[in-house]
């Protein structure tokens, strides 16, 4: 049971460049999250999906975009890169029933870097 | 507005030293309670939670947490450090289906 991959580990990307970042989850698990963790910040939340063809904004959603076309994938695209995107960004999954948050399963993330 | 603060950025604790870790939310009901662990490199992991019931729940690795309503906090113990517990606290705080806000971590450093 590999529960939550994320794919790439690391990346270097340049000012305006485009690239996404992958997610896939083995538990059918219905929700799914993308964070992102800055040092002394905790996760911020970008965006989230309550189960496949549903994605709703987070906290910090702007400059990112998301699908969710199946249960277990939800990737991340980041468009016209800046270097305030330089981060950790994790990616997670959750089985809430009904309308109770429950534990969330976590990625080993990615370390992005926007030069 | 709803929160969660951890007041203490980084500790140091002696091996076999005792540990609490603090964490306060601010809002107006009990909300859905949660204590991750993050070692160097990896994901978050759950030690433990509190929805209801007894206000002293019990998690992986020895840890345990109290809920008190009146304090509006949840911290978080361990009777006895080890060094394989150094690493990044996180408490999570559930308002909602949809909203679980993270504070800003706690780094544990352990001496031997």
């Amino acid at each position: 049971n590999a529960g939550v991959t994320q794919t790439p580990k690391f990346r270097i990307l340049k000012i305006g460049q485009s690239m996404t970042l992958q997610c896939t989850q083995d538990m059918n698990h219905n929700y799914m999250y993308w964070y992102r963790q800055d040092p002394g910040m905790g996760l911020k939340l970008i965006y989230y999906s309550v189960g496949a063809g549903i994605t709703d904004k987070g906290e910090v959603p702007n400059g990112y975009n998301v699908s969710r076309s199946t249960t277990e994938d939800f990737p991340l695209r980041l468009e016209l890169a800046a270097p305030s995107q330089t981060s950790v960004y994790f990616c997670a999954s959750s089985r809430n029933s009904g309308r109770t948050p429950d534990t969330q399963y976590f990625g080993p993330g990615t370390r992005l870097t926007v030069l | 507005a709803q929160s969660v603060t951890q007041p203490d950025i980084h500790i140091t604790v002696s091996e076999g030293a005792s540990l609490e870790l603090r964490c306060n939310y601010s809002y107006g009901a009990t909300p859905y309670l949660f204590w991750y662990v993050q070692s160097p490199g990896q994901g978050l992991q759950l030690l433990l939670k509190y929805f209801s019931g007894d206000t002293l729940v019990q998690g992986i690795k020895g840890f345990e947490a109290e809920f008190k309503r009146s304090q509006s906090s949840f911290n978080l113990r361990k009777p006895s450090v080890h060094w394989s517990d150094a690493a990044e606290y996180f408490c999570a705080v559930g308002f909602s289906y949809d909203k679980v806000i993270f504070g800003p971590g706690t780094s544990l450093s352990v001496i031997p």
